[in-house]
């Protein structure tokens, strides 16, 4: 079994529209949660990062840390044809620790 | 602007050979990573670095090695190339301090090894 779960979609949704998504993880001891977005051909950039259980806010995103149940979410409000792409969640277990990243979810958002 | 290039977009190799990928990066970051993607295993950490000449073994290290004889530069090299080592290569770079796990990536190289 993976360290962490993500379901790799693809994740279709007409414009506007929110998209969810969210990754489990079986240890216990991730505490640094990051939400990674890659599009084709390129690089990994970061979108968002949070501490231990809690929400964060940053324009149309939010993330979601549920340590009880090992269950993170990034929501994307209003979603555009620029968020088509493939969506990596990381986490770590103490800052500066390597990361261990989901299999990625790819969305694709229509117009 | 950040910036982690790697020296190649696009490689084809043959089974046996030794092969060197480059990643340079211009924002004077302490650490340094190499992964390997893979469809649906996501990113897994093949080697890093938090100084120069300093290396760690990451989850799958097998069949790899690594040089870091400047601070800006990480090679990872494939001693003897495999069909199993075909896959997306990115590098990444971050400071040390409170900044560490913001990691920056490069664009990538696809490998293909025949």
């Amino acid at each position: 079994q993976k360290e962490v779960e993500q379901d790799p979609g693809p994740l279709s949704v007409p414009e506007g529209a929110i998209v969810s998504l969210n990754c489990t993880y079986s240890n216990s001891a991730f505490q640094y949660f990051m939400w990674y977005r890659q599009y084709s051909r390129k690089g990994p950039e970061l979108l968002m990062y949070t501490y231990s259980s809690g929400n964060k806010e940053d324009g149309r995103f939010t993330a979601q840390v549920d340590k009880s149940s090992k269950y993170i979410s990034l929501f994307i409000r209003d979603s555009q044809p620029s968020d088509s792409a493939t969506y990596l969640c990381a986490m770590s277990a103490a800052a500066g620790n390597k990361l261990t990243f989901g299999g990625g979810t790819r969305v694709l958002v229509k117009p | 602007d950040v910036k982690v290039t790697q020296s190649s977009r696009y490689l084809v190799k043959r089974t046996g050979e030794k092969v060197f990928l480059e990643c340079v990066q211009d924002m004077d970051h302490e650490n340094m990573f190499w992964y390997r993607q893979d469809p649906g295993l996501g990113l897994r950490l093949i080697y890093f670095s938090y100084d120069v000449k300093m290396k760690e073994k990451g989850d799958i290290p097998e069949g790899y090695s690594v040089s870091r004889e400047k601070k800006e530069r990480f090679s990872l090299i494939l001693e003897s190339a495999s069909t199993n080592q075909t896959s997306m290569y990115l590098c990444a770079s971050s400071a040390a301090g409170p900044l560490r796990d913001t990691q920056y990536f490069g664009p990538g190289t696809r490998l293909t090894v025949l």
